[in-house]
């Protein structure tokens, strides 16, 4: 089991350049994850999607969109990156509550 | 937006001292509190979850404990060594399934 894997590891955009980050877990989990962590901030949600088909915001929402492909994959999109979105991006899965996270994803933008 | 608070902020303990840090939530719409470590460039592990009031969850140095009517948890650590050197999540949940994180508490344990 992979658990939980994330697409890009490092990522330097653009003002204005537009990216997907990916997320995938093979835990047949239902709920999915999106966080950005900033420094002394801990981790805020950007989006969440309790089940496949649906998708629901966070605390952040503002700047990003989210897809959820199926039940095992939920991408995050910069459509206009700006840099305030220079942020550490956390995917993460749960069942009953406990989450399970992957490693991040470091996005710069400049 | 809820509201969940820890403290302190940050820690600094020598190689053998005992600790202890809180996170405060909401006591209304209480579903579960989860405790998480974070070390540095890694992602966040869970160590807890905790569901009833009174629960007491221990792993080894390392125990919790909950107050839901008064919307507190302790996380303790006994005789505190470097490796645990990291930030503590806490994490509220509602029955509607979504978690809000605390900002944590980064603990540092001098040799």
């Amino acid at each position: 089991n992979a658990g939980v894997t994330q697409t890009p590891k490092f990522q330097v955009l653009k003002t204005g350049q537009s990216m997907t980050l990916q997320c995938a877990q093979d835990m047949n989990h239902n709920s999915m994850y999106w966080y950005r962590q900033d420094p002394g901030m801990g981790l805020r949600l950007i989006y969440y999607s309790a089940s496949e088909g649906t998708t629901d915001k966070g605390e952040v929402p503002n700047g990003y969109n989210v897809s959820r492909l199926n039940k095992r994959e939920f991408s995050l999109r910069l459509e206009s990156a700006a840099p305030s979105q220079t942020s550490v991006y956390f995917c993460a899965s749960s069942e009953m509550g406990e989450q399970y996270f992957g490693p991040g994803t470091r996005l710069t933008v400049t | 937006i809820l509201n969940v608070e820890q403290s302190p902020q940050s820690l600094h303990v020598q190689e053998g001292d005992s600790t202890n840090f809180t996170c405060s939530f909401p006591s209304s719409n209480f579903y579960a509190l989860h405790w998480y470590r974070w070390e540095t460039a890694k992602s966040p592990e869970a160590l807890f979850v905790m569901t009833l009031n009174g629960d007491e969850k221990k792993k080894g140095r390392i125990s919790a404990t909950l107050n839901t009517k008064e919307g507190y948890s302790y996380l303790y650590i006994k005789g505190s060594q470097p490796e645990d050197s990291a930030t503590y999540l806490c994490a509220f949940n509602t029955n509607a399934g979504k978690s809000t994180f605390g900002d944590g508490t980064t603990l540092t344990v001098k040799p």
